[in-house]
């Protein structure tokens, strides 16, 4: 099993300050396609969760652009730009290159 | 937009069974892999992908702790996904989640909002 490993698990920011969450996995997520198999989820309270992100850097259809993925092998992030009151929620990371595992989450909230 | 929308969750006592469905529209059901997922209500509500299954059934994976207890079974002409669950254990407290896609090429981009299932004597 791949473990996934975010950080950090709570994330208070200020309404158009940036943020940042940590991904890592216990085997590298590249697959010899070329594409790494980390995907981001946020799920809103109350909700249930829902794709940002696929293959590290793909953005969801409707996501803003000031979201963005990152990262190759076991190393990803991802990153908000200006952080709006309606990001609050929990971010989890997924593995999809195996049997899918999901990170712990991070929980995003507003200062 | 697609949706889904899960039914069939509640209170059983361990040992028991349930049959949870989760009824697809808006999108193409007979095209698209189906996944489960459940998230533990606490503490830190972690999510845990349970198994999927093919368009056409043929083929099916599961995650090791639900191996020889659940099964996952569709009907495309009625849009429908089901997770039959045997010799149900505390441990598998969770809100169950169907969702579309498999995983690797295939992504999860459709969700529905959950069946509660409770395991207590």
């Amino acid at each position: 099993e791949i473990v996934m490993t975010q950080s950090p698990l709570s994330l208070p920011v200020t309404p158009g300050e940036p943020a940042s969450i940590s991904c890592r996995s216990s085997q590298s997520l590249l697959h010899n396609n070329g594409y790494n198999y980390l995907d981001w989820y946020r799920q809103k309270p109350g909700q249930s969760p829902q794709l940002l992100i696929y293959s590290a850097s793909t953005r969801a259809s409707g996501v803003p652009d000031r979201f963005s993925g990152s990262g190759s092998g076991t190393d990803f992030t991802l990153r908000i730009s200006r952080v709006e009151a309606e990001d609050v929620g929990v971010y989890y990371c997924m593995q999809g290159l195996q049997t899918p595992t999901f990170g712990q989450g991070t929980r995003l909230d507003i200062k | 937009e697609g949706q889904l929308v899960e039914s069939g969750g509640g209170l059983v006592q361990p040992g028991g069974s349930l049959r949870l469905s989760c009824a697809a529209s808006r999108f193409s059901f007979s095209t698209s892999w189906m996944s489960w997922v459940r998230q533990t209500q606490a503490p830190g509500k972690r999510l845990e992908w349970l198994g999927n299954i093919k368009q056409d059934g043929s083929q099916k994976n599961y995650v090791d702790s639900v191996k020889g207890r659940f099964t996952i079974s569709r009907d495309n002409a009625k849009n429908s996904l089901f997770l039959q669950m045997n010799n149900l254990r505390a441990e598998d407290t969770a809100l169950y989640y169907c969702a579309r896609g498999a995983f690797g090429d295939s992504v999860f981009d459709i969700w529905g909002q959950g069946t509660m299932v409770t395991v207590s004597s």
